[in-house]
């Protein structure tokens, strides 16, 4: 149990266009999803926090018109980078979390930003 | 904000040996987790932890929850070749909502 699974696994886009990730919690009701960034040889940071029919919570220094969060379903929650840079390129991942049980990550999209 | 710090940053494992890493804190958590994260791939929950001085194991490793609620250790005991990877602890204080606070990681690698 405690699925999480994201798509794509990686995406290489231009520079200015935009780009979606979605994240599912494929065996339980996600009632509170977290979207994290992970540079090469770093520790997860912490983008957004978001809870079902609700805005996001963004973390400081996290531009939330650059990066949109919609988690409109107990299932899913996506991830729009909007006018995608290179310095944007970077490991995301998601995780998702039932009340009163711990969170569960995605296995992380590898976003290439030329 | 609150820090964790992990240690060691890294370190060679041989086959069967046991491996020892661990998280403190400048302030207290309710909760720690540790997870263990594979190259290109997501964390994976290991053990989680929820009252001081618990003492938890899952297979070859072993947690605790330290005393203090300022730190926690984990253990692998007789380490096999995919034992290998990234450990990250983590620590929550219940009133920062359902947010987890990121230790560095530890990198495990296999001695040439």
């Amino acid at each position: 149990g405690a699925v999480v699974s994201q798509h794509p696994s990686w995406v290489i886009c231009k520079s200015g266009t935009s780009v979606k990730i979605e994240c599912r919690s494929l065996d339980f009701q996600a009632t509170t999803m977290f979207w994290y960034r992970q540079f090469p040889k770093q520790s997860l940071m912490l983008m957004a926090t978001s809870n079902e029919g609700s805005k996001a919570t963004y973390e400081q220094g996290v531009e939330k018109d650059k990066f949109l969060i919609n988690h409109a379903s107990l299932t899913l929650s996506t991830l729009t980078v909007t006018s995608a840079h290179p310095e944007d390129s970077s490991f995301y991942i998601c995780s998702a979390r039932e009340t009163h049980y711990e969170q569960y990550f995605g296995p992380g999209t590898r976003l290439t930003v030329t | 904000g609150q820090q964790l710090n992990q240690s060691p940053q890294s370190m060679f494992i041989q086959e069967g040996e046991d491996v020892s890493m661990n998280c403190t804190s400048s302030s207290i958590f309710n909760t720690w987790l540790w997870y263990k994260q594979d190259p290109g791939e997501g964390p994976v929950l290991l053990i989680a932890l929820y009252k001081a001085g618990e003492l938890t194991s899952n297979g070859r490793l072993t947690a605790q929850f330290g005393i203090t609620r300022k730190d926690s250790f984990l253990n692998i005991s007789a380490s096999i070749p995919s034992d290998v990877g990234i450990y990250f602890c983590a620590g929550r204080y219940n009133n920062a909502g359902n947010m987890l606070t990121f230790g560095g990681g530890t990198r495990l690698m296999v001695k040439p």
